[in-house]
């Protein structure tokens, strides 16, 4: 089974709508992060999370929430859709390691296609 | 101007090509220097990575960091049509272990057999 699994894999919505995309782990990992990928412009980082209960805002967080619901998930919600927040989104894990930079190695999931109309 | 710049190609080159792959940044607080691959599809991975500056080599991949020109490289030798991906390179902040990473925009490989 997958270290990071993202659900759903794909989705098509209309503007207004509230999308949730959910994130689940089981690497063990304390550190969980949302990027979206577009064309062009790579990865970006939405929103990243130390533990349960701290809760960072990244480069692009506007339009967008989340929820550490626990160790093992984390939740994305764009509470309104708009059309361009079409993007590939992912979720990553990274955790404790021997050396000090060991949150660098990140663990991504399959990532989600969504799709607003 | 953004932090990190990557040419996205598409690169194409035959089998058994060298290929080099390169990021330029901006800002000189960077120390920690990574290369991500990913295939159609699927997620990114973490393919090299690199404290400070120098190469660092592993089987046909080598990184290159220059931080006196805010250069990094990713050499692939020998390259095999499963070398075909895109190349993400990421850098981040000694001090905030955070984890917090700035891409580049990924350069796409193809490599023909």
């Amino acid at each position: 089974d997958a270290d990071v699994t993202q659900t759903p894999r794909n989705r098509i919505t209309k503007t207004g709508k509230r999308i949730m995309l959910e994130c689940s782990q089981t690497k063990g990992h304390d550190r969980m992060y949302w990027y979206r990928q577009d064309p062009g412009l790579g990865l970006r980082l939405i929103y990243y999370s130390f533990d349960v209960k701290d809760i960072n805002k990244g480069e692009i967080s506007d339009g967008y929430s989340v929820s550490r619901q626990a160790q093992a998930k984390f939740s994305l919600s764009l509470e309104s859709a708009i059309p361009n927040q079409t993007a590939l989104y992912f979720c990553a894990t990274s955790g404790q390691g021997a050396t000090s930079g060991a949150y660098n190695e990140q663990f991504f999931g399959p990532g989600t296609r969504l799709t607003v109309l | 101007q953004k932090e990190v710049e990557q040419d996205p190609g598409p690169l194409s080159v035959p089998e058994g090509a060298i290929v080099s792959l390169n990021c330029t940044y901006s800002n000189s607080a960077f120390q920690y220097f990574m290369w991500y691959r990913q295939y159609s599809r699927k997620g990114p991975e973490l393919l090299m990575y690199t404290y400070s500056s120098g190469n660092k080599e592993d089987g046909r991949f080598t990184a290159q960091v220059d931080k006196s020109s805010k250069y990094i490289s990713l050499f692939i030798r020998d390259s095999q049509p499963s070398d075909s991906a895109t190349y993400l390179c990421a850098m981040s902040l000694f001090s905030s272990n955070t984890g917090k990473l700035i891409f580049g925009q990924g350069t796409t490989l193809q490599v023909k057999p």
